[in-house]
């Protein structure tokens, strides 16, 4: 079984500042994880995710995420928060097998204050 | 773009009635999802399938089926849809069968069941 939490459903940070998005996992094998966005009204983008190559993982728009083993986290990170990083942000993790399903966390909301 | 289309893209419906909802892909990939999207719950798998006419059920695939006729297409019907399955729905799809591959996400079908 394998599950996602991501505390609290809505972060605010001012432009400029640190973005840090937290997510824990479990899983009974080694994950896979993935990070997602979505922006209003559309579709979940791809973000990052670790596939067990490095333990620290670089996407788009800046963001990194560090995968802690010894933590069951994969907490997402922005040195510096920029107002077209508002949006809905989704922890998932994937088993170690083939064919395996994504689950979800239940999604984080950031804000971003001028 | 992933090459995933979603029609209708807005629906709204009367208790009782029988919806069908289409996912559309480009990209001849063998796994395609079917997701709901509601707050404070994240993204839920209702089916998927692993190939044409081969489909599974995910976490909540009660009162919807599926059906793949063909590689590029996957329709979710609500048997008699009810008020609790007002919800936006994703079609995903994947490449590889491997839990690192990455799900693309289409960009989602707003149905109201009132």
């Amino acid at each position: 079984a394998q599950s996602v939490t991501q505390l609290g459903s809505h972060v605010s940070v001012s432009e400029g500042a640190l973005v840090l998005l937290r997510c824990n996992y479990s899983s009974s094998v080694p994950p896979y994880l993935f990070w997602y966005v979505q922006y209003p009204n559309q579709g979940l983008q791809l973000l990052l995710k670790y596939t067990s190559a490095a333990t620290l993982v670089k996407g788009i728009n800046g963001f990194e995420a560090e995968f802690k083993k010894s933590e069951t986290s994969f907490h997402l990170t922005k040195p510096s928060a920029h107002m077209s990083d508002a949006a809905e942000y989704f922890c998932a993790v994937s088993g170690g097998r083939a064919n395996s399903k994504l689950t979800f966390g239940k999604g984080i909301t950031l804000s971003v204050r001028p | 773009d992933a090459g995933i289309t979603q029609s209708p893209r807005h629906k709204v419906t009367e208790t009782g009635t029988p919806v069908t909802l289409r996912c559309h892909q480009t990209e001849n990939h063998r796994y395609m999802y079917w997701y709901r999207q509601d707050p404070g719950h994240g993204l839920r798998l209702i089916h998927y399938s692993y190939g044409v006419k081969d489909t599974d059920k995910g976490e909540v695939s009660d009162g919807y089926s599926v059906s793949r006729s063909k590689t590029e297409d996957f329709l979710l019907t609500l048997e008699s849809a009810t008020s609790s399955q007002t919800s936006v729905y994703f079609c995903a799809i994947r490449g590889g069968a491997g839990a690192g591959d990455t799900q693309y996400f289409g960009p989602g079908t707003r149905l109201t069941v009132l």
